[in-house]
């Protein structure tokens, strides 16, 4: 059974800090990871896309794979009160389905 | 931006009745897949669908869900009929390419009475 394991939370951070969020994923072929926002009650929304090891930065999210120890994380820098959601990883394996994790759900407090 | 419109946004249904749902892909895009959220759950990877054709199903796919393309734009999810456990949100997912990102439009949230 493929597995996306991620901490649920809640992970709680003040406004203007770093939130790092983790992820690990049991199937050492995954070829595509992908990090998804979800408002309670709302569908998914990509966040970032990531399919080499190392960093990917757009705006104020940095993702980072390291597929030898198959982990996948999230950086949100200067965290803000909007950026409170549930953030799942989601990995593609040995087909085109998508594989979530159960999220982790982020708190930014003013 | 082009966007995943799903409809309805809420279904409520008796056990044992048929319920269609209906996605209408972004124009360019070829690859269709309906998941599902149980509340406070995972969200579940139920059918891929392309080229006309079911590509995979999961388990929870069973004898009671079609899918179909029936006029070339609407995707729809059928289930023959719903049981208590089929209460969740349902979302359709596509994309034009299976190694880029997939996009979700807003779930229709299922209720079986």
């Amino acid at each position: 059974q493929k597995e996306v394991e991620q901490n649920s939370g809640p992970l709680s951070v003040p406004e203007g800090a770093i939130a790092s969020l983790n992820c690990t994923y049991s199937d050492r072929g995954s070829q595509s990871f992908f990090w998804y926002r979800q408002y309670s009650g709302k569908s998914p929304e990509l966040i970032m896309s990531i399919y080499s090891n190392g960093d990917k930065e757009d705006g104020r999210f940095t993702a980072q794979l390291n597929k030898a120890s198959q982990y996948v994380s999230l950086l949100i820098r200067d965290s803000q009160p909007s950026d409170s959601a549930t953030y799942l990883c989601a990995v593609n394996a040995d087909t085109d389905k998508l594989i979530f994790g159960t999220g982790t759900r982020l708190q930014v407090f003013p | 931006e082009p966007e995943v419109t799903q409809t309805p946004s809420h279904q409520v249904t008796q056990m044992g009745q048929e319920v269609i749902l209906r996605c209408v892909p972004i124009s360019n895009h070829l690859y269709f897949y309906w998941y599902r959220q149980i509340l406070g759950q995972k969200v579940e990877f139920l059918v891929s669908f392309y080229n006309n054709e079911i590509s995979e199903k999961s388990e929870i796919f069973d004898d009671q869900f079609s899918v179909e393309r029936p006029d070339g734009s609407n995707f729809t999810l059928k289930i023959r009929s719903t049981k208590l456990e089929d209460s969740a949100m349902y979302f359709c997912a596509t994309t034009w390419d299976v190694s880029q990102p997939q996009h979700f439009g807003d779930g229709t949230r299922l209720s079986i009475l």
